[in-house]
């Protein structure tokens, strides 16, 4: 079965601090990943996909960067964090043969 | 800037009730769609897909596409209050594209 992990659960930073946020997917080779952020209640908006190790693509541009340094491993990352990245951050992931996205369980983060 | 949008924003139905929630897409290069459902602190999953004109069933939920308006709806019927929850229609340009467009959700509140 696939499991998909993303840490911390939960963050508290200060303005200015750095960030990484971690997800990761077992028992799935070669998964399309994907970031998103997820204000309070609203919408989610798509931040990054990776279709391959090494290989990332930009939806949004939102100060952040990304990063896929294993098959199964997708990093959320900055160095300089702002109010307006606290929110929600889900990892999801595809396989060529599935059209849903499979989300993970989110990352809170407050950016105080 | 392809935009989904979703109605109503929020909708209150007693159990064993039918709810109705629409989704338009504002883009015909955007004809794919999916409905999620985001429990509150957790990650969404998909409900089901639907790509073609006409109605597609999955137990209690039907989702109906109107292809030429962009239109698709989302239907419960029997509705439980386990099926309180967010619901957000997604949009992608193909089956398995990877940027996927989500719309502002619906609220969906089903009361014992």
């Amino acid at each position: 079965a696939q499991t998909i992990h993303q840490w911390p659960v939960a963050e508290i930073k200060a303005v200015g601090s750095p960030l990484s946020l971690g997800c990761t997917i077992k028992g799935k080779s070669s998964p399309n990943l994907y970031w998103y952020w997820q204000a309070t209640g609203g919408t989610l908006q798509q931040l990054f996909y990776s279709i391959t190790v090494g290989q990332v693509e930009s939806v949004v541009q939102l100060n952040l960067s990304a990063s896929r340094p294993k098959d199964d491993q997708f990093i959320l990352s900055t160095e300089k964090l702002l109010l307006s990245h606290s929110g929600f951050y889900l990892c999801a992931w595809r396989t060529g043969g599935a059209l849903e996205q499979y989300f993970g369980p989110g990352t809170r983060l407050t950016v105080l | 800037q392809q935009k989904v949008q979703q109605s109503p924003e929020s909708l209150s139905v007693p159990e064993g009730g039918m709810a109705s929630l629409n989704c338009t897409s504002s883009d015909r290069n955007f004809q794919y769609f999916w409905w999620y459902r985001q429990h509150s602190g957790e990650g969404p999953k998909a409900l089901m897909s639907i790509f073609s004109d006409g109605d597609k069933k999955e137990g209690r939920f039907t989702a109906h596409l109107n292809k030429a308006s962009l239109h698709v709806s989302l239907h419960i019927r029997d509705s439980q209050p386990s099926d309180s929850a967010l619901y957000f229609c997604a949009v992608s340009e193909q089956a398995g594209g990877y940027k996927v467009v989500f719309g502002s959700g619906t609220r969906l509140l089903v009361s014992p």
